[in-house]
């Protein structure tokens, strides 16, 4: 019983280069989301996903982008790497029903970009 | 505009006594309310969570109040144990869209001393 798993859990980047972070779920949950936590600022909406084919974007989507060709993967593309975007990058999943106790969170990739 | 706010950076407990943890919302249209507990090197992991119908919800050691005229949410641990020790993040949403989106506070780094 896997969850959500991320891939990598840690990353160094350097100024200008890009990179993927993987997401997949094994829960069959057809929503999706990538949130970043910096320290003191709580976990801020990169980008979410609704259902296969289907995504938009939160409250700090600059120099992110996404994709959601199945409903088990949600990968982050980084482009063009920024020193802010130094942060732990949490994958999340729900099903529809948000009664049904909220997200399910991987455990983080930590990034830092140098 | 910090939506969720959670004032206190920090609470120390000693082990036993009742835990009480705060947050203040700004949107009245949110509806539902989530605690989730984070400890090191981890994702968030879900605890528990309130409609906006109740005014209180009860898990265990857990309990989560709702006073919507004054849009504050509390969680209260008791007695608290060493294991409570975590950053506690509360989170919102509203209904009416299909994307179970939420938003979350700063968090509160819960120090439970035995």
């Amino acid at each position: 019983n896997a969850g959500v798993t991320q891939t990598p859990k840690f990353r160094i980047l350097k100024i200008g280069q890009s990179m993927t972070l993987q997401c997949a779920q094994d829960m069959n949950h057809n929503y999706m989301y990538w949130y970043r936590q910096d320290p003191g600022m709580g976990l801020k909406l990169i980008y979410y996903s609704v259902g296969a084919g289907i995504t938009d974007k939160g409250e700090v989507p600059n120099g992110y982008n996404v994709s959601r060709s199945t409903t088990e993967d949600f990968p982050l593309r980084l482009e063009l790497a920024a020193p802010s975007q130094t942060s732990v990058y949490f994958c999340a999943s729900s099903s529809n029903d948000r009664d049904r106790g909220g997200y399910t969170f991987g455990s983080g990739t930590r990034l830092t970009v140098v | 505009d910090q939506q969720v706010k959670q004032n206190s950076p920090s609470l120390s407990v000693q082990e036993g006594r009742i835990s009480i943890l705060n947050c203040d919302y700004t949107n009245s249209m949110f509806d539902y309310f989530l605690w989730y507990k984070k400890y090191p090197a981890e994702g968030p992991t879900f605890l528990i969570s309130i409609s906006s119908i109740k005014d209180k919800n009860e898990d265990g050691r857990f309990t989560v109040f709702l006073n919507k005229s004054a849009k504050h949410l509390s969680l209260h641990i008791v007695p608290s144990q060493p294991g409570d020790s975590a950053v506690y993040f509360c989170a919102a949403s509203a209904s009416g869209g299909a994307t179970n989106k939420l938003i979350f506070g700063t968090g509160t780094l819960l120090a439970v001393q035995p």
